[in-house]
């Protein structure tokens, strides 16, 4: 059975740093990529960023307002997606879900986590 | 980065009414877009890819249809569990972007 559980979360001051963990199961790094996507409170979704499966080089993508602050890696060893997120913003406030892209020729993502609450503010 | 914009932004129908809900791109993302579910305090569910395959497991009163920059998702008879909030995604190039969401409730 495909799962994805992430944890980490919690409330954090601004320029401070994070790191959300996404526990993948029923699937490997090796054939799926895995993105993570937020959701602010009340808002729609963004998102975030992903990494590739390792067919595909295991490389990483970020949306412009992460980008440089945030970092996805993976532990294979352990199934472990991971999400740092450094010099925290108040606007990075929200859930944020780890999610599996569909293998196939394209990308949707097919099986979400939970979703794990991330505050920041002073 | 492709803007998706959703109509409506809510609606509300009885039950076994035909729901639409037009998605629409900023430019041509030919067949490249995705339909989620979103019930409150849950993850979304992939429904639709590729603008008009059905995911796995997902029941046949929810189609897509569209190419280009517009786009149609339909729930061909509403039931009351069907009551959330439907994201359409594009993945044309990054960034991934999502249109603002439809919330659908129950008259």
């Amino acid at each position: 059975e495909v799962q994805l559980v992430e944890a980490g979360g919690g409330w954090e001051q601004p320029g401070r740093s994070l790191r959300l963990s996404c526990a993948i199961s029923g699937f490997t790094f090796d054939d799926h990529a895995v993105s993570w996507v937020r959701q602010a409170p009340g808002k729609g979704l963004e998102w975030v960023g992903f990494i590739r499966s390792k067919a595909f080089g295991g490389t990483t993508e970020y949306a412009a307002s992460v980008k440089g602050r945030f970092t996805i890696s993976t532990d294979d060893s352990k199934g472990i997606a991971y999400l740092q997120m450094n010099s925290l913003k108040t606007e990075d406030t929200a859930v944020y879900y780890c999610a599996r892209e569909k293998n196939y020729s394209g990308y949707a993502f097919d099986y979400w986590g939970q979703g794990t609450l991330v505050t920041v503010s002073s | 980065d492709i803007q998706m914009t959703q109509s409506p932004s809510s609606l509300s129908a009885s039950v076994g009414d035909r729901v639409t809900i037009t998605c629409q791109a900023s430019q041509d993302i030919r067949k490249y877009l995705n339909w989620y579910q979103q019930k409150p305090g849950k993850a979304p569910q992939l429904l639709i890819y590729d603008a008009s395959n059905l995911e796995l497991g997902v029941p046949p009163r929810f189609s897509g249809s569209g190419s280009g920059t517009d786009f149609t998702f339909t729930i061909s008879s509403l039931q009351a569990e069907d009551v959330a909030t439907y994201f359409c995604q594009h993945y044309d190039h990054l960034p991934f972007t999502f249109g603002p969401g439809t919330k659908v409730d129950i008259k």
